[in-house]
């Protein structure tokens, strides 16, 4: 069973759009929710992290959201560009030694 | 800076054969882990470690070994080959101590059992 729901499976978005990813988890000892991004053949990479005791993070055109009393938490892609176009996993991280915790993953495209 | 690499990128098994995923990694990070990441599925952890000489169990273990003898290696060894372990492999490092730490990946090997 999946520990951290992500939705939707795939995405498209207009050039300029903004796009919505949904994750949500059950297990109230996760304390730190990051967010990756991978391109085709390539690794995951950080794009963005937030604590539990923090409604709202924000970095250039990428914003988190967290809801901590629903268990949910969002990423938000602000005037999204072709550029963006890749598989964003939601995560979490429990427990000793930084272990990752991974959404399904949602696959974005940006059409110009 | 080379960060985490891991070779080979590709690779096709017969059942029952053997085959060990290299990982190394130069940045000194204490934490290593192995992914695997099937369609649809995210990547689940196979084994993780946290020092030369300790190493444990992840969600996904069965079917794999590990060993690291080095700060800068994490080998991943399957030894009886099977189609369930058709995947791609992710070895990533963290450098540890604290929650708000980034995890840094391999660019990943492709792995096929026939």
């Amino acid at each position: 069973q999946q520990q951290v729901k992500q939705s939707p499976q795939s995405l498209i978005v207009q050039k300029g759009g903004i796009s919505i990813i949904n994750c949500a988890y059950e297990n109230t000892a996760f304390d730190y929710f990051p967010w990756y991004q991978q391109f085709p053949g390539k690794g995951p990479a950080l794009l963005i992290a937030i604590r539990p005791d923090v409604s709202e993070k924000k970095e250039g055109r990428f914003t988190i959201s967290f809801n901590k009393s629903a268990k949910q938490f969002s990423l938000h892609i602000m005037d999204s560009q072709p550029g963006d176009s890749a598989t964003y996993f939601c995560a979490a991280i429990s427990g000793g030694y930084n272990k990752l915790i991974f959404g399904a993953g949602t696959r974005l495209a940006v059409h110009p | 800076n080379a960060g985490v690499t891991q070779t080979p990128k590709f690779r096709i098994l017969k059942i029952g054969q053997s085959m060990t995923l290299q990982c190394t990694q130069d940045m000194n990070h204490n934490y290593m882990y192995w992914y695997r990441q099937d369609p649809g599925m995210g990547l689940k952890l196979i084994y993780y470690s946290v020092g030369a000489g300790i190493t444990d169990k992840g969600e996904v273990p069965n079917g794999y070994n590990v060993s690291r003898s080095t700060t800068e290696d994490f080998p991943l060894r399957l030894e009886l080959a099977a189609p369930s372990q058709t995947s791609v492999y992710f070895c990533a490092s963290n450098p540890g101590g604290g929650r708000n730490t980034e995890a840094f990946f391999g660019q990943g090997t492709r792995l096929t059992v026939v």
